[in-house]
């Protein structure tokens, strides 16, 4: 099974402090997209930021980045300057777009935000 | 971005009863997707949903117990059948669209 893992089951950060959460991966393919996603206490899943593997350049979303390194399989999001409202369950997930086209999520980290 | 509502929201239901749960989105999409949640855990795919055509069903998941319909391109539903207190998890419709999955509020479904 092709899967995705996230190691960290809980992280905290400091107020406008800069955390790191890890994501590796597992695939045959070339060609596949890489999401980071946010699950507030609402349940909501909300897409957080998106990368596709071709592109070597890594994705930014104002204070979110992501540090991916296509032959070592790994795509770690970065958070800087950690607001309250940041606090919440990440999934790192994978989309495969050959023929089984499906998002394949990891277990997910717990971030809590200290004030 | 994709609009995804979803019906009902939440549920309280009793042993060997069936829940239907409904997905509607803002425009046509191919593909839907129905995920589960389990408490504390991660989202598992349940199936793939494309108008037309049966369902795929991913291992582990059978359409006896979770029958699908898509009837149309902006629609699908997902029964939960006979259920079981291992059945109390979070049930997500999800599109793929623009190179992007969104993901619709969930049904938090308790069975008793």
């Amino acid at each position: 099974a092709q899967t995705v893992t996230q190691s960290q089951p809980e992280m905290s950060v400091q107020e406008a402090e800069t955390v790191t959460l890890s994501c590796t991966y597992d695939t045959s393919e070339s060609d596949y997209y890489l999401f980071w996603y946010k699950q507030p206490p609402s349940r909501q899943m909300i897409l957080v930021i998106r990368q596709e593997a071709y592109k070597q350049q890594n994705a930014t979303e104002n204070r979110f980045s992501v540090n991916f390194q296509k032959a070592a399989k790994s795509f770690s999001l970065k958070i800087s300057d950690s607001q309250l409202g940041d606090a919440a369950m990440y999934f790192c997930a994978r989309f495969s777009s050959g023929s089984a086209r499906q998002l394949t999520f990891g277990s997910g980290t717990q971030l809590t935000v200290l004030p | 971005s994709a609009v995804i509502s979803q019906k009902p929201s939440r549920d309280i239901c009793q042993r060997g009863t069936s829940l239907t749960i409904q997905c509607q989105v803002d425009s046509q999409v191919t593909m839907m997707f129905w995920y589960r949640q389990q408490p504390g855990q991660s989202l598992t795919l349940i199936a793939t949903a494309n108008q037309g055509s049966e369902a795929t069903y991913e291992s582990g998941f059978v359409i006896d117990k979770f029958p699908i319909s898509r009837p149309n391109l902006t629609f699908s539903t997902l029964t939960v059948s006979n259920m079981s207190p291992e059945d109390s998890s979070i049930y997500l419709c999800s599109v793929w669209r623009n190179y992007e999955q969104y993901f619709g509020p969930g049904t938090r479904l308790t069975v008793t």
